[in-house]
Formats: structure tokens, C-alpha cells, sequence
């Protein structure tokens, strides 16, 4: 079946740092692939998404590159903030034809310290 | 903002008791779930709609049944509640507009659930 596995958090940085979040899947045909972001206290929220290779979702700085020859969909951002401090879920859904049963990561804490 | 709210958001109860939770959404969405969000654990599904009285069964779904029987209304319920099931149980949502070929989710605030 399908699975997702991300980088084991929690991941701590400097504000102004780099971020890198690794992400890679495995699933049959060609399906979504999505960052969910959940700030403390709330429910998920879609922070990008990118529906075919080559593909580059972005949002509020963040990237993600849909890699299928390397399975893989790594958040980026260029310069973190403190307010970017949450839990990040990677995700993907439709590997097989249609099937609505997403897939998620078990998410990754990103704690950024000013 | 995708119209879905969670009831109640918060809620302590013994063990044995029954407890309902309700997910309602405003927006036609053909595809609901409930999920539990647990430390070390990530998001578990519980159960899923993908229909009026079409239910199906996630991944953990021993102990909670659910009940579809309108387009807005997804009912997740705990027969006898126990201490394992303490957790925050979020809804989402799916299946309409762009999110019906993406299968992106639209997810619900949360309730928080306190089993003693």
C-alpha cells in the first residue's frame, strides 16, 4: 500500500536559518502530493500541494518539488520565522485512481527560536 | 474558510459512558473522516464517508461506529467510552471542486476528548 515517511522531529533552528523537512513516498500511479501545517492548538491546514511530477507548490515561502524519480517531496524555505513553529504533515492522496483515502506522515515539529 | 465545525471542542467523560461527536459542514463536500491525533502517532483514520449511509472503516476504528445520514452530518460515536480513546479527534473534509481531483482535505478546529 501506500506509505509517506518524513524526518522524525523535532527539528530546531535559529530564525533567518534554512529549513529542509524530507519527504518521500511510496504509491502506485501517480498521485497529489501535499505539506499540511498545524499551528499549536488548531486542526490542519493545506500549506501546499503539487499534483504531478516536476510540479513546485509554494506558499508563504515555502517550496516543495514533486521529484518521481527520486519518490520524494521536500519542504524548503529560504529563511524561517518564529511564527513558523508548528507541526508539518506530509501527505499524498489519488495514487490509484481515484482513491480518496489520503495518506499522511506522522509530522515533523519545527520549533524556531528567535 | 471551508464551512466545517467540530462539537463539542472540548469534553471529560468517565469510562463506560457513550459519547458523540459531530462534524457539520456548509459545503457539499462528497467525502468526510474522522481521524484521531495521538503523541508518536501522527493522524489515524477512523472511519470515512464517501456518501449518504456510505461508511467504511479506517485503520483504528475497534470501539467507535459512525452514522452518515445527511450530506452536512458525519456522527462519530463511542458505545463505552474507555481511557485508550482519550485523544483529539479531528474531522476533514474532501471532494469537492479542485479538491475532488486532488483529494485535498479540509480539516476541522479539533475536539479534544478526556476519558477518566
Amino acid at each position: 500500500g501506500d506509505s509517506v515517511t518524513q524526518m522524525e522531529g523535532p527539528v530546531t533552528l535559529s530564525e533567518e536559518a534554512f529549513l529542509t523537512i524530507n519527504c518521500t513516498y511510496t504509491a502506485t500511479g501517480y498521485p497529489s502530493l501535499f505539506w499540511y501545517v498545524q499551528y499549536p492548538g488548531e486542526g490542519l491546514q493545506l500549506l501546499l500541494k503539487a499534483t504531478k511530477a516536476d510540479d513546485k507548490g509554494s506558499n508563504k515561502g515555502f517550496e516543495a518539488t514533486y521529484r518521481k524519480e527520486t519518490t520524494s517531496f521536500h519542504l524548503e524555505k529560504g529563511s524561517v520565522q518564529v511564527s513558523d513553529s508548528a507541526v508539518y504533515f506530509c501527505a499524498l492522496s489519488g495514487s490509484s485512481g481515484g482513491s480518496y483515502i489520503p495518506t499522511f506522515g506522522r509530522g515533523t515539529s519545527l520549533i524556531v527560536h528567535p | 474558510d471551508a464551512g466545517i465545525t467540530q462539537s463539542p471542542r472540548h469534553k471529560v467523560t468517565e469510562t463506560g459512558t457513550p459519547v458523540t461527536l459531530r462534524c457539520h459542514q456548509t459545503e457539499n463536500h462528497r467525502y468526510m473522516y474522522w481521524y484521531r491525533q495521538d503523541p508518536g502517532h501522527g493522524l489515524r483514520l477512523i472511519h470515512y464517508s464517501y456518501g449518504v449511509k456510505d461508511t467504511d472503516k479506517g485503520e483504528v476504528s475497534d470501539g467507535y461506529s459512525v452514522s452518515r445520514s445527511k450530506t452536512e452530518d458525519f456522527l462519530l460515536t463511542l458505545e463505552s467510552a474507555t481511557s485508550s480513546q482519550t485523544s483529539v479527534y479531528f474531522c476533514a473534509i474532501s471532494g469537492r471542486g479542485s479538491s475532488l481531483e486532488t483529494g485535498e482535505l479540509f480539516f476541522g478546529e479539533g475536539s479534544r476528548l478526556t476519558v477518566l
